[in-house]
């Protein structure tokens, strides 16, 4: 079974901070995804990778940023928090786009 | 651009009854189409996906979708909900040929009560 392992479930930050959340899946998988869920919004796509080194913005990157040095971690790095980016975040992981997106268990996030 | 609708945010129904949740799609492609559930406090959790061949497709829990093109439609049932089907169900498409990015809609939250 695909395991993505998300860092943190909870984690408390403050406005200004730099925070990072860590995700690591164990299947050898091309494609990783950084989501954010908010309540009647769904989930929003904010950066994505296919390959080590390579990235691509998502609907809303601002704010973000992303680091995928090796192939099994994507990183979410939110260079300055700010109290709008208190949401849930969701790692997935992928091997090709016909097959289901593999998703980690959240880490719920505020900032304070 | 895909995009998905979800008809309903909120479905009540109670224990042993059928359920329908809708979801309609846009898109100017042939697309590969996914239900996921979410329960309190997780990720997500794939239900069932449409990849090709049979519209009917059966998922995970009882739960199945049918596809019809004509309407661009994926909606998913199941004949007899129980308590444990409480959660959250979101539709995704992805194009076929295209990113690996899937747009999903805004979610339908499932409240089976006694």
């Amino acid at each position: 079974d695909v395991k993505v392992t998300q860092s943190s479930r909870y984690l408390v930050k403050r406005t200004g901070e730099k925070v990072f959340l860590e995700c690591v899946q164990d299947m050898d998988h091309e494609n990783m995804f950084w989501y954010r869920q908010d309540p009647g919004l769904g989930l929003r796509l904010i950066y994505f990778s296919y390959d080590v080194k390579m990235k691509e913005k998502g609907d809303i990157p601002e704010g973000y940023s992303v680091s995928r040095e090796k192939k099994e971690r994507f990183s979410l790095i939110l260079e300055s928090a700010s109290t709008n980016q208190t949401s849930m975040y969701l790692c997935a992981s992928t091997i090709f786009s016909n097959q289901p997106q593999h998703f980690g268990d959240g880490t719920r996030l505020s900032i304070l | 651009a895909q995009s998905v609708t979800q008809l309903d945010s909120q479905v009540p129904v109670f224990e042993e009854a059928p359920v329908e949740l809708r979801c309609n799609y846009s898109s100017s492609v042939s697309v590969y189409l996914f239900w996921y559930v979410q329960y309190p406090n997780q990720g997500l959790q794939l239900l069932l996906k449409y990849l090709s061949g049979s519209t009917l497709v059966k998922g995970i829990n009882g739960f199945e979708a049918e596809f019809n093109k004509s309407q661009t439609s994926f909606h998913l049932r199941k004949p007899s909900v129980h308590i444990s089907d409480t959660a959250e169900y979101f539709c995704a498409v992805n194009p076929q040929g295209g990113s690996e990015k899937l747009v999903f809609g805004k979610g339908t939250k499932l409240t089976v009560n006694p």
